[in-house]
């Protein structure tokens, strides 16, 4: 069965230091996997995707995730954490043949000034 | 471009009601998702359609029910609700081109609490 996992529920960072917010998945085949994030009371936004290429995916808002295929990872980061960076934020893997995402379970990340 | 627009955003039913949740995708795109959000499961998929067939289905009971018209928007709709219906019910549109894996854009959702 395809699952992703986020490890950690919570994230605490220091404003302008760099952050991680772990991924691990479990696919059969290829992966298709996406970062999303969702402020307060509010839909989820896409961050980024990674489909095939390259290793390290750039997305919106200075993030970037390296899918990592042997470790079955896809770590989301950015050098320099930012206040309105806190939300949460969700990993996600697409199911093939279809348009079902798998989400984890989320994970709070809070950036203190 | 408008965005993904869900109606209502806000919606209060008592419980054995039923209720039916709107949602307009983008301009073109032809999949849309549905998905609850609750505390304790998380994000659940519910249904996709596409091309006004169901493509996937989640592991919903029968009182969750879709549909999508042909010009892409598309209602679900919950009979006899339940207490634990109580979620943010978030839809998704995607363009789906031939050959393309696209990303996947969300609405604002619809707030259901079931009293």
């Amino acid at each position: 069965a395809q699952s992703v996992a986020q490890p950690e529920d919570q994230v605490n960072v220091a404003e302008g230091n760099p952050l991680t917010v772990k991924c691990t998945y479990s696919v059969s085949g290829n992966p298709y996997l996406f970062w999303y994030v969702q402020y307060p009371n509010r839909g989820l936004q896409f961050l980024l995707k990674y489909i095939t290429g390259d290793n390290l995916v750039k997305g919106s808002y200075g993030f970037e995730a390296e899918f990592n295929k042997s470790q079955t990872s896809f770590h989301l980061k950015k050098p320099s954490a930012l206040v309105s960076d806190s939300a949460l934020y969700f990993c996600a893997v697409r199911v093939h043949g279809g348009g079902k995402l798998i989400f984890g379970q989320g994970t709070e990340l809070s950036v203190k000034p | 471009k408008a965005g993904v627009t869900q109606t209502p955003r806000y919606l209060i039913k008592t419980r054995g009601q039923q209720v039916t949740l709107s949602c307009s995708p983008i301009s073109g795109h032809r999949s849309v998702s549905w998905y609850q959000q609750t505390p304790g499961q998380g994000l659940q998929f519910l249904f996709e359609y596409f091309s006004e067939t169901q493509r996937n289905k989640g592991n919903f009971p029968g009182r969750f029910s879709g549909r999508q018209f042909s010009n892409s928007r598309s209602e679900m709709n919950v009979s006899t609700l339940e207490l634990g219906d109580s979620a943010l019910y978030l839809c998704a549109s995607s363009l789906e081109g031939k050959g393309a894996v696209d990303g996947y854009t969300f609405g604002s959702g619809t707030r259901l609490t079931v009293v």
